[in-house]
């Protein structure tokens, strides 16, 4: 079985441009998530998708970050404009349903100059 | 009070030894419990998955939550070099409803 496929692997910007981040999931996952791990900190969830709709996105610093999962399957994380405190991890996250275990790509490493 | 605390480490072993990794929580409503591996750049791998209080066991990992004094632990027995990465423990009332996780703790095993 495949993973969470994710791209780039790592990006550079400067502060105040843009940048998006793509993710594939498993084959057949229902609910995708996007995560930002800070350098020494756990994940924090950005927002869940079940399907192409949005679960939970209360965390979203919605000013500066979109994403959208159109058709159900990949989706995209964007952040415009970039500030310096966005450097991170950016991870993708699906499972099958929302109660199910949770699988993780790579992850996107973004760092603003 | 954060709603997980997880102790940062380092935490240095030599190989062989065994290992305990702990969590502490506040949040009463937490009913799912979980453990994740993350090597240096790489995302997290999933390596427990526990419902409610209780022991589980796959090989060398042992996963043990204790609900009443709010306490969660890994324990590796046998550690090996290649045990050496962040552990993470995660928690959720609900699958709908957040994973909350610890900062990690990171673990070197010494040959």
């Amino acid at each position: 079985e495949a993973g969470v496929a994710q791209s780039p692997r790592y990006k550079i910007i400067e502060k105040r441009q843009s940048v998006a981040f793509w993710c594939n999931p498993i084959s057949g996952h229902a609910t995708l998530y996007w995560y930002q791990q800070i350098l020494g900190q756990g994940p924090k969830l950005l927002i869940q998708f079940q399907n192409n709709g949005v679960v939970d996105d209360s965390q979203l610093p919605k000013d500066r970050f979109s994403a959208e999962r159109l058709k159900g399957v990949d989706s995209t994380l964007k952040i415009q404009p970039a500030k310096l405190e966005d450097s991170a991890v950016y991870l993708c996250a699906s499972s099958l349903v929302t109660d199910q275990p949770q699988h993780f790509g790579d992850g996107t490493r973004l760092s603003i100059l | 009070q954060k709603e997980v605390e997880q102790d940062p480490g380092p935490l240095s072993v030599p190989e062989g030894a065994i290992v305990s990794l702990n969590c502490t929580y506040s949040n009463s409503a937490f009913q799912y419990f979980m453990w994740y591996r993350q090597y240096s750049r790489k995302g997290p791998e999933l390596l427990m998955y526990t419902y409610s209080s209780g022991n589980k066991e796959d090989g060398r990992f042992t996963a043990q939550v204790d609900k009443s004094s709010k306490y969660i632990s890994l324990f590796i027995r046998d550690s090996q070099p290649s045990d050496s990465a962040t552990y993470l423990c995660a928690m959720t009332s609900s699958g709908n409803t957040p994973l909350v996780f610890g900062k990690g703790t990171r673990l070197s095993v010494i040959a």
